[in-house]
C-alpha cells in the first residue's frame, strides 16, 4: 500500500520565485526519517534535504527548507529564489521498518520558467 | 572517489534470457538496495540487504534474484520470469537509515 503521497504530479514556478511541493505520509512509527530527493534529466538521485522525526525544528539547506507537521504527517518542501537548475523530478520519501527501507512517493515534476 | 558504480548504463535483454546488473560501492555501507523506476510510479523496492550473505524481498521481488557475497557488491539478476523488465534500475547504499546514496542507474530494455 502506498504510504507516501505527492498530490501534485506537476508544478511550475517563475525563476527567482518561491514554490512549495506537498507530501503526506502514513506511518505508525514514532521515530523515522523523511527525505526529499531531486532527480534531474540525468536521472541521478540527489539528496536535497533530510528531517529526523524526533526533531521539531524544520530542516533547511540553503534555498531549500521543509515544513514538517508530525501530527498531520505532512512534509512539504519550499524552494526559494528558484533557479533554472532546480527543474527536475522531486521525490518525497520516508524510512519504514526501523529505517530498514526507504519508501518513495510518485514524484512531482517541477518546471522553472525563465 | 567514494560512491556507487552501476554497470552497464544500458542493457538489452532477449526473450527468455537472464541478465545481471552490477552494483559496487566503496562507501563501506552495510546496507544495499535495488529499486525499479517506471514512468509515473516513483521508485519501488525490489530487494535489499543489510549484511553480507543475507537479503530480503522488497515490494516487487518476483522475477528478480540477488546475491550479497561481498560487502561492496550487490548484483541484481533479472530472470526470464520477469515478463515486463523494461525499466530504469537504481542501486543504493546506506550507512544505517540516515541517508541513501544512489548510483547513476541502468536502463534495461527488451529486444
Amino acid at each position: 500500500a502506498q504510504t507516501v503521497t505527492q498530490s501534485q504530479p506537476e508544478m511550475s514556478v517563475q525563476e527567482a520565485e518561491t514554490v512549495t511541493l506537498s507530501c503526506t505520509y502514513d506511518t505508525s512509527e514514532s521515530d523515522y526519517y523523511l527525505f526529499w530527493y531531486k532527480q534531474p534529466p540525468s536521472r541521478q538521485m540527489i539528496l536535497v534535504i533530510r528531517q529526523e522525526a524526533y526533531k521539531q525544528q524544520n530542516a533547511t539547506e540553503n534555498r531549500f527548507s521543509v515544513n514538517f507537521q508530525k501530527a498531520a504527517k505532512s512534509f512539504s518542501l519550499k524552494i526559494s529564489d528558484s533557479q533554472l537548475g532546480d527543474a527536475a523530478m522531486y521525490f518525497c520519501a520516508h524510512t519504514q521498518g526501523g529505517s530498514e527501507k526507504l519508501v518513495f512517493g510518485k514524484g512531482t515534476k517541477l518546471t522553472v520558467n525563465p | 572517489d567514494g560512491g556507487i558504480t552501476q554497470s552497464p548504463k544500458y542493457l538489452f535483454r532477449k526473450e527468455g534470457q537472464n541478465v545481471t546488473l552490477s552494483c559496487e560501492q566503496n562507501l563501506n555501507h552495510d546496507a544495499m538496495y535495488w529499486y525499479r523506476q517506471d514512468p509515473g510510479q516513483g521508485l519501488r523496492l525490489i530487494y535489499y540487504s543489510q549484511i553480507v550473505n543475507d537479503f530480503q524481498k522488497g515490494d516487487i521481488a518476483e522475477g528478480y534474484s540477488v546475491s550479497r557475497e561481498k560487502k561492496e557488491s550487490f548484483p541484481l539478476t533479472v530472470t526470464s520470469a520477469q515478463k515486463n523488465p523494461t525499466a530504469f534500475y537504481l542501486c543504493a547504499s546506506s550507512p544505517g537509515g540516515i541517508g541513501w546514496y544512489f548510483g547513476a542507474g541502468t536502463r534495461l530494455s527488451v529486444l
